[in-house]
């Protein structure tokens, strides 16, 4: 059973850079692409972009200004930067497994794997 | 504001049949599946349902989603206190080239 494990500090301070990593146990990293979603307090679940694990991304485009994710092969590990922070940024942070396929003529895309969340609190 | 709209909650009492809806654009649910997930607070989501209608394994037949033109639906029928949760639709967005999500129903099992 893959499973999935974020960490990484629970308060950021305004204008530095969020840093998160996503552990993969109980599978490999490739030849998977792996993403990253967050839930600010009080709202519905937001994508902020996915890798490939040959290092190909791709990012929300509101964010993609302040996003770099990065992968890891050796470590089974895929990690999130977000920089410039705001109270807006305040969050749960999800990692997912991306399946992504094509049967016949049909494009399958969606998140089968998920990590349990961790709150980034941006505050001073 | 979510790209796919979703009603803020639901509700059901055991043994009900609930339908929850989500509507988007020719860009995200028109052209492409829809994926629906469930989701407990604290806990990690759960992939409930993909490709329009596909359930994963170890996912019980109550649940099934549907789709016609821009909108989508899941029902649950057979209504178990444990399926009170939130629950995600998310469909590939061409004209975003990425992932939206509604912003969530919470069922209520009353």
């Amino acid at each position: 059973q893959v499973q999935l494990q974020e960490s990484g500090p629970g308060l950021v301070k305004p204008s530095e850079t969020l840093s998160l990593t996503c552990t993969v146990s109980g599978g490999s990293i490739s030849p998977y692409y792996w993403t990253w979603i967050r839930q600010s307090p009080g709202k519905g679940l937001e994508w902020i972009g996915y890798i490939y694990y040959s290092g190909s991304t791709n990012y929300n485009p509101s964010l993609k200004s302040r996003v770099t994710i990065s992968v890891d092969t050796s470590k089974n590990q895929f990690s999130l930067k977000l920089s410039s922070v705001t109270a807006a940024d305040t969050a749960v942070y999800y990692c997912a497994r991306v399946r992504n396929y094509y049967d016949s003529s049909d494009y399958y895309f969606y998140f089968d794997y998920w990590g349990q969340g961790t709150l980034v609190t941006v505050s001073s | 504001q979510s790209v796919l709209t979703q009603p803020p909650s639901a509700s059901g009492t055991p043994g009900q049949r609930v339908t929850i809806s989500c509507s988007g654009s020719s860009s995200n649910i028109g052209s492409d599946f829809v994926n629906w997930y469930q989701h407990l607070p604290g806990t990690a989501p759960k992939l409930l349902i993909y490709g329009n209608n596909q359930r994963p394994s170890g996912v019980p037949d109550r649940f099934s989603g549907s789709k016609s033109g821009t909108s989508a639906s899941l029902a649950i029928s057979g209504l178990q206190s444990e399926d009170e949760a939130d629950y995600y639709c998310a469909a590939w967005d061409d004209g975003l080239n990425g992932v939206v999500f509604g912003g969530g129903t919470k069922l209520t099992v009353l």
